[in-house]
């Protein structure tokens, strides 16, 4: 894989449904691995930065796995809220400083 | 904390103007900026790096006499397109990277500006 790729593109869910998304990325060169939620016109806030495999955050609901061998990751969302509804990007970062995005999951959560 | 704010969040101007755009982190220093841009339906794709002091590094095809990089202090990156066209149409977005943060790699966002080239 030499892009970062996202999926799905887009999701819809009702309130209080659990939902994941898939981040691949290259697992050559790797250093990190960052997920950001982004809403509109606001600015795109980090949740994690992952280094090791087999790594797994939590925040709140949402949580993240990383498995740099295969080059995935993977973030939950358990109990999906109206104010989970945003863009979830993915981001790789090799050996400096610089990320590779994806393009994003958007995800809607219905009330 | 680490709040990165952008100026203008959107601005239209003709075709062969140039636009500036800032990017300031308010609470915290950066000897570090990103600039991103992303077209509709793309991913952010960084345009270059920028460093307090000395010459912005730029990503192969991104023309640096067109996108001029500033960073003059530890808290202010300033990208100015030049002669805009109407393909330089889109969203471009900084980054900031603390002095001294937990960990290396932190970034932290601006809010982003819609450039419109008429």
């Amino acid at each position: 894989i030499l892009n970062v790729e996202q999926s799905p593109q887009s999701l819809h869910v009702q309130e209080g449904d659990s939902t994941n998304f898939t981040c691949s990325f290259p697992s050559s060169n790797f250093y990190a691995l960052h997920w950001y939620r982004w809403e509109t016109a606001k600015s795109p806030e980090a949740l994690f930065v992952m280094t090791l495999n087999g790594d797994e955050k939590k925040k709140g609901r949402i949580s993240a796995t990383l498995n740099t061998k295969e080059g995935y990751s993977y973030l939950y969302i358990k109990g999906s809220q109206p104010e989970d509804s945003a863009t979830y990007l993915c981001a790789s970062q090799g050996g400096s400083e610089k990320l590779v995005f994806g393009k994003g999951t958007k995800l809607t959560v219905n009330p | 904390g680490a709040v990165v704010s952008q100026h203008p969040s959107r601005v239209i101007c003709k075709s062969g103007t140039s636009v500036k755009i800032e990017c300031r982190s308010l609470d915290f220093q950066a000897t570090t900026m990103f600039w991103y841009r992303q077209f509709p339906k793309k991913s952010l794709m960084l345009m270059a790096t920028s460093n307090e002091g000395s010459k912005a590094t730029y990503e192969q095809g991104v023309e640096k006499d067109k996108f001029l990089i500033n960073h003059a202090s530890l808290t202010l990156s300033t990208l100015t397109v030049t002669s805009a066209h109407p393909e330089d149409s889109s969203f471009y977005i900084c980054s900031a990277r603390p002095i001294g943060g937990t960990a290396a790699y932190e970034q932290y966002f601006g809010p982003g500006t819609r450039l419109t080239v008429t």
